[in-house]
């Protein structure tokens, strides 16, 4: 019940095209769903995160859709760039701790 | 503002040992969160800090210890080290709770 299940495991798209990652979740009480970037030897960076009371939420290239009675969430990275290409982390929180998904390898090809 | 710091940032141990770790947190900042994060089990929460009370802990052996000072900084001590602790370990720092920024780590590999 505190898992947060996250697909692909990786993800191969061409320069300019849209990035999706999903994310699904059986708690309800979590109440704070962000994303973070990470590259290769560094932390991971927040991105963009949502709250289960708003249904989208966008910043830049990137946008967070919420589906609250499917327990689902995802990340959409649109007009993807070869700089994109990273590990993506979908998390859930309650209390203070965060419960990371799997992560997504996205390689964005030129 | 200057981000998450934490040192060292590499180590290498033998079994056994024990291990330090320090974390700075943003300037500002109270909270103060460590995870483990491995190629099989991904990133895992170890503990949280809040005003030098542990708030929050994850579901380690007691070989894992931490704390926090008044000046917010924190370490985390791992006891008796096995071959399984070969992580990088990430220390997240917020101003209350939520949103957390994480520092680059420091990868510990034991021998």
């Amino acid at each position: 019940q505190q898992q947060v299940k996250q697909s692909p495991q990786s993800l191969i798209v061409q320069k300019g095209g849209i990035s999706i990652i999903n994310c699904a979740y059986e708690n309800t009480a979590f109440d704070y769903f962000p994303w973070y970037q990470q590259f290769p030897g560094k932390g991971p960076a927040l991105l963009i995160a949502i709250r289960p009371d708003v249904s989208e939420k966008k910043e830049g290239r990137f946008t967070i859709s919420f589906n609250k009675s499917a327990k689902q969430f995802s990340l959409h990275i649109m007009d993807s760039q070869p700089g994109d290409s990273a590990t993506y982390f979908c998390a859930a929180s309650w209390t203070d701790k965060l419960i990371f998904g799997t992560g997504t390898r996205l390689q964005v090809f030129p | 503002k200057a981000g998450v710091t934490q040192t060292p940032r590499y180590l290498i141990k033998t079994r056994g040992q024990q291990v330090t770790l320090s974390c700075s947190p943003i300037s500002g900042h109270r909270s103060v969160s460590w995870y483990q994060q491995t190629p099989g089990q991904g990133l895992q929460f170890l503990f949280e800090y809040f005003s030098e009370t542990q708030r929050n802990k994850g579901n380690f052996p007691g070989r894992f210890s931490g704390r926090q000072f008044s000046n917010s900084r924190s370490e985390m001590n791992v006891s008796t080290l096995e071959l399984g602790d070969s992580a990088l370990y990430l220390c997240a720092s917020s101003l209350r709770r939520l949103p957390q920024y994480f520092g680059p780590g420091t990868r510990l590999l034991v021998l």
